[in-house]
Order: C-alpha cells, then structure tokens, then sequence
C-alpha cells in the first residue's frame, strides 16, 4: 500500500509555455500533499505544502503564480508550472501524508525540461 | 527541526553490513529520527524512524545512542541495489503538517 504516483515522469517543453504534473495517492486519502524541487547533484527542495480544500503554503522565494497548486480532492495534487523557461528545468517530486501516521510517501518525480 | 550532519559519502562490499552514521546533536525532545534514500532519478523512499529506542524493520536497524546525539543506520547485507543517497532527518512527529527538510546526505555505493 501507500503508493503515489506522478505523472508524466518526464516532458519536454518549449521556453514560454506551461505544464501541469499530476500528483495522485492511490490507495489512501492524503490530507497533506508536498511538492518538492530536485536541481541536478543537489538535495531536495521543499516548494510548498498543499492541504485539500484549502491554498497552498509556499517556501520563500518560490512564486506561488508562478508555480501554481491545486489540491481539489483527498487523492490528487497537481502543480502547474505557468510560462516555463530554462532555469526552471529540474526534477519535480511530490510527496503525501496522512493524519494517522507521518510517513511521507514520494512520488517517483517528474523530469521537467524547458527548450 | 534540528540539523543532521552525515559523511558525503561511503563505500561498501556486497554482502557486508552497511553503518551510516548520522549526528544530530541539537535534537530535541519530541524529534524523531527518519531515514530516508533516493536511488538515482527517483523519489525517497521512507526506511525507518525512531525516537529513543532502536529500531528494526524488514529494510534496516536504527541505532540511537542514549544521548540522542547521533545515531546509525545499518543495512545488515549490502546488496547492489541499496546503491543510493541516504538522508537523516530529524523531525517533529506532529500530524501531518511536518514537512521534511532533506540534507545533502550520505551517497553509499554498493560495490561488488
């Protein structure tokens, strides 16, 4: 039990558009969604916490319209990254927790690619 | 939540038991213990937790020194596939509004 699954795992974009990932807990209601960013050879970096029904909480120096999160139902998270550019190539990872435990249970991340 | 502070990285043979050190010296009361790995180009995934007592599960064993200043992490038969970046993390247990701050962690290479 307890998976989370990401999609897509990777895309490729044009400089100047915008891709939505998906973020889905499949056998359990997460309450609580992170999303995180993963630069190459460096450590997980929290962006925001999600919570259903309710706005996302961002990291400083992450911009909320720029990285926009929707948490809408207990199973699905999804961050939509608006007018993409280069730098913002990177591997997106989601995470999801529940109220009766505190394992954080990850997605397999997804490989942004921004031309 | 308190800083962890482990080696950039360590090698072990197939087989043998691998120990990952991890200093956590200014933990606090109410924090955990979490251990975590990512395996190249994928998500963490969860290992063990603990808070004062050892730990042990199907993965790993967790050695928490009395003091609570540091702990280990022990694989007890290293296999190629547990080749990974392994995080200590030191964590309130609190609901689940405990985000989880990752450090730079240990790369453990598996070598046959």
């Amino acid at each position: 039990g307890a998976v989370v699954s990401q999609h897509p795992s990777r895309v490729i974009c044009k400089s100047g558009t915008s891709v939505k990932i998906e973020c889905r807990s499949l056998d359990f209601q997460a309450t609580t969604m992170f999303w995180y960013r993963q630069f190459p050879k460096q450590s997980l970096m929290l962006m925001a916490t999600s919570n259903e029904g309710s706005k996302a909480t961002y990291e400083q120096g992450v911009e909320k319209d720029k990285f926009l999160i929707n948490h809408a139902s207990l199973t699905l998270s999804t961050l939509t990254v608006t007018s993409a550019h280069p730098e913002d190539s990177s591997f997106y990872i989601c995470s999801a927790t529940t109220d009766r435990n505190n394992e954080q249970f990850f997605g397999p991340g997804t490989r942004l690619t921004v031309l | 939540d308190a800083k962890t502070t482990q080696p950039p990285s360590m090698d072990c043979a197939e087989g043998r038991a691998a120990n990952l050190p991890c200093n956590h010296s200014t933990i606090s009361g109410n924090e955990y213990v979490y251990w975590y790995r990512q395996i190249h180009s994928q998500g963490p995934q969860y290992i063990i937790h603990g808070l004062k007592n050892n730990e042990t599960n199907e993965m790993a064993s967790l050695i928490i020194t009395e003091d609570r200043k540091s702990s280990t992490l022990i694989l007890p038969h290293a296999t190629l596939r547990d080749t990974a970046v392994y995080y200590c993390i030191a964590k309130n247990y609190g609901g689940s509004q405990g985000n989880l701050i990752f450090g730079k962690g240990t790369k453990l290479s598996v070598k046959p």
